[in-house]
């Protein structure tokens, strides 16, 4: 079975300071591993994917995340947080046998404090 | 490339009536899934449609059903409408087996 936690239902940051949202997920199989931005009003944009290559994975906007198999975790990092950055956070997990079906967390909804 | 778009973008509907959204997926995408997302949720899994078949299904009543069109473009039904079907309703669009998927802006259901 597939499932995502996500440790911080909020995160409040100061402008100009890290961002750490956390997410661990459980999976049978191999996982691919996302994180979505959801702005107010807006859809789901991609920040990042990880798909069994590389464990530290750059993506839009400043994000990383690392995928660690032996803590089963895929955190999201940014060294300075923007007042644009405000907004719900997913992790999401799939997987080839589920035919790329994706499970969701629960969000996290990030406040950056000017 | 116009991406995923879906129509309406707002819905009001009464309970026990049915609706139908739509959706367009990002241009050269053969592979849409609908996702429901309650307030203050994560999005949860429908169902996913792959050459006009339902390829692979959430845990969800018969009451939502869906339709795949030969320009790959879905529609999403749900039949006998309850307060609780209440959410934004999300369309993703993705190619084949591809891993990564791109979505839609929604479409806000209310049943009152």
């Amino acid at each position: 079975a597939q499932s995502v936690t996500q440790l911080d239902s909020h995160v409040s940051v100061s402008e100009g300071t890290p961002v750490l949202l956390r997410c661990n997920y459980s999976s049978s199989y191999s996982p691919s591993l996302f994180w979505y931005v959801q702005h107010p009003n807006t859809g789901l944009q991609l920040l990042l994917k990880y798909t069994s290559a590389a464990t530290l994975v750059k993506g839009i906007n400043g994000f990383e995340a690392e995928f660690k198999k032996s803590e089963t975790s895929f955190h999201l990092t940014k060294p300075s947080a923007h007042m644009s950055d405000a907004a719900e956070y997913f992790c999401v997990v799939s997987t080839s046998n589920t035919g790329n079906q994706f499970y969701f967390g629960t969000g996290t909804s990030l406040t950056v404090i000017p | 490339d116009a991406g995923v778009t879906q129509s309406p973008t707002h819905l009001i509907k009464t309970r026990g009536q049915q609706v139908t959204l739509r959706c367009s997926p990002k241009s050269g995408h053969d592979t849409v899934s609908w996702y429901q997302q309650a307030l203050g949720q994560g999005p949860q899994f429908i169902f996913q449609y792959y050459e006009e078949e339902e390829r692979q299904r959430g845990n969800f009543p018969d009451r939502f059903s869906g339709h795949q069109f030969p320009n790959y473009s879905s529609e999403l039904n749900v039949n006998a409408l309850l307060l609780g079907d209440s959410a934004l309703y999300l369309c993703a669009s993705s190619l084949g087996g591809a891993t990564e998927a791109f979505f839609g802006q929604g479409t806000r259901l209310t049943v009152v």
